[in-house]
């Protein structure tokens, strides 16, 4: 079946630093993936939407130049936490999709801002 | 905006019960509904995806159905084990290849 990665799967960084998540579709090209955030025993929130090639639809409330994606392949797309303070710590999740089937989501990243 | 609520928010059973979940969602006009699982600290696990034009999927103990008119859905365990604690989350495709919304998800907790 198709498989998305995440990496890491944890990562603790110190406020003001950047950190990158990358998803990967292991078996398939993706031509969409999305970024969702979860707080605690709370629903998934879409961040954004990045179609390979383009530049990523963000959706409101989310600030683009803090959470930049990039989707440069039809197998990688990447969240960068810039200037991460600890209000952005959470869980991140990526899924992907080809066309307009189902989409397969990744384990998630817990990251952790101290 | 799509909304959608699951209700309860948490429940705990003894194994063995059968048990439903609920799962509401404002729009109507909606793609498909997929019911997935996620245990604590973990990705998402697909169970079922129900397409608009259908009324009910199964799998193994799982059974969903929708009701679109009335913007519900439900998804029943039948013989619950130990091993089916986890939070369980409904999630709704307005379009193809559109995103998803989800509810806030109910806890599950079977006891042995």
């Amino acid at each position: 079946g198709a498989v998305v990665s995440q990496h890491p799967s944890r990562v603790i960084c110190k406020s003001g630093t950047s950190v990158k998540i990358e998803c990967r579709s292991l078996d398939f090209q993706a031509t969409t993936m999305f970024w969702y955030r979860q707080f605690p025993k709370k629903s998934l929130m879409l961040m954004a939407t990045s179609n390979e090639g383009s530049k990523a639809t963000y959706e409101q409330g989310v600030e683009k130049d803090k959470f930049l994606i990039n989707h440069a392949s039809l197998t990688l797309s990447t969240l960068t936490v810039t200037s991460a303070h600890p209000e952005d710590s959470s869980f991140y999740i990526c899924s992907a999709s080809v066309s307009h089937y189902e989409q397969y989501f990744g384990p998630g990243t817990r990251l952790t801002v101290t | 905006k799509q909304e959608v609520t699951q209700i309860p928010a948490a429940l705990s059973v003894p194994e063995g019960e059968n048990l439903v979940l609920n799962c509401s969602f404002t729009d109507s006009a909606i793609y498909n509904l997929q019911w997935f699982r996620q245990d604590p600290g973990k990705g998402l696990t697909s169970l079922l995806l129900i397409q608009s034009s259908q009324r009910e999927q199964t799998s193994g103990r799982l059974n969903a159905s929708l009701d679109k008119s009335s913007g519900r859905s439900t998804l029943y365990i039948a013989a619950s084990q130990p091993g089916d604690s986890a939070t369980y989350l409904c999630a709704v495709q307005e379009t193809s290849g559109s995103r998803l919304t989800f509810g806030e998800g109910t806890q599950l907790t079977v006891n042995p």
